[in-house]
């Protein structure tokens, strides 16, 4: 069984377009994250959420919103995309203070063009 | 600014030798450390996690932690082909839960 799931896998969408991934983790863990790795592997926290708190990253733009039904999922969706939005997105799950590290799903490749 | 800073490379070693990566970072309040292993296109994953002072060993793996010179090294013992990866070094520091990540260190193993 797939511990933390994405979909979709690729994405190609036009500038200006709205879409969502979705991240669904059956781990029983308390906190949910997306990050952004960009085209030189860097990864970098857009979100963390769990039942208590939502963490945004200041330099996150508002186009993005993380929307959670409930504690497994935690869906991202995209407001008016950007070709700089272009980038594979990651959905990560970890127990609630992350001491033991990430479970990553396998990622969203987004290509805006 | 809080940073964790990795040598990109590529490191280069042969089939059987030891591979050192190396990883340092600002922040002397760190509190728990990461190395993940991300393949070519694949998403990261946990190798080791250490917290303490010393060296941690999982298998063919050493975790190495020197608080007082902020560095934090990982070991692979026996190196294969199938080690040629990516390694991010995470590092939480105190008071958060979401860690900052370095950039990658590429390892190349070969024949």
């Amino acid at each position: 069984d797939t511990a933390v799931s994405q979909t979709p896998k690729y994405l190609v969408t036009q500038m200006g377009n709205d879409k969502s991934i979705k991240c669904e983790q059956n781990l029983g863990h308390d906190t949910m994250y997306w990050y952004k790795q960009d085209s030189k592997k860097f990864l970098k926290i857009m979100f963390s959420y769990n039942n208590k708190e939502l963490i945004i990253n200041e330099t996150v733009p508002n186009r993005f919103s993380p929307k959670s039904p409930d504690k497994a999922h935690l869906n991202l969706h995209i407001n008016s995309l950007e070709l700089g939005d272009s980038a594979v997105y990651f959905c990560a799950s970890s127990q609630e203070t992350g001491n033991y590290g990430y479970t990553f799903g396998s990622g969203t490749r987004l290509t805006v063009v | 600014q809080k940073e964790v800073e990795q040598n990109s490379g590529p490191l280069s070693v042969p089939e059987g030798a030891i591979a050192s990566l190396n990883c340092t970072y600002s922040d002397r309040g760190s509190q728990s450390f990461f190395w993940y292993r991300q393949y070519s296109g694949k998403s990261p994953e946990l190798i080791m996690f250490i917290y303490s002072n010393g060296d941690k060993e999982d298998g063919r793996f050493t975790a190495q932690l020197n608080k007082a010179s902020q560095y934090v090294s990982l070991l692979i013992r026996d190196s294969q082909p199938s080690d040629s990866a990516t390694y991010l070094c995470a590092v939480n520091y105190g008071g958060s839960y979401i860690p900052t990540f370095g950039r990658g260190t590429s390892l190349i193993v070969h024949p």
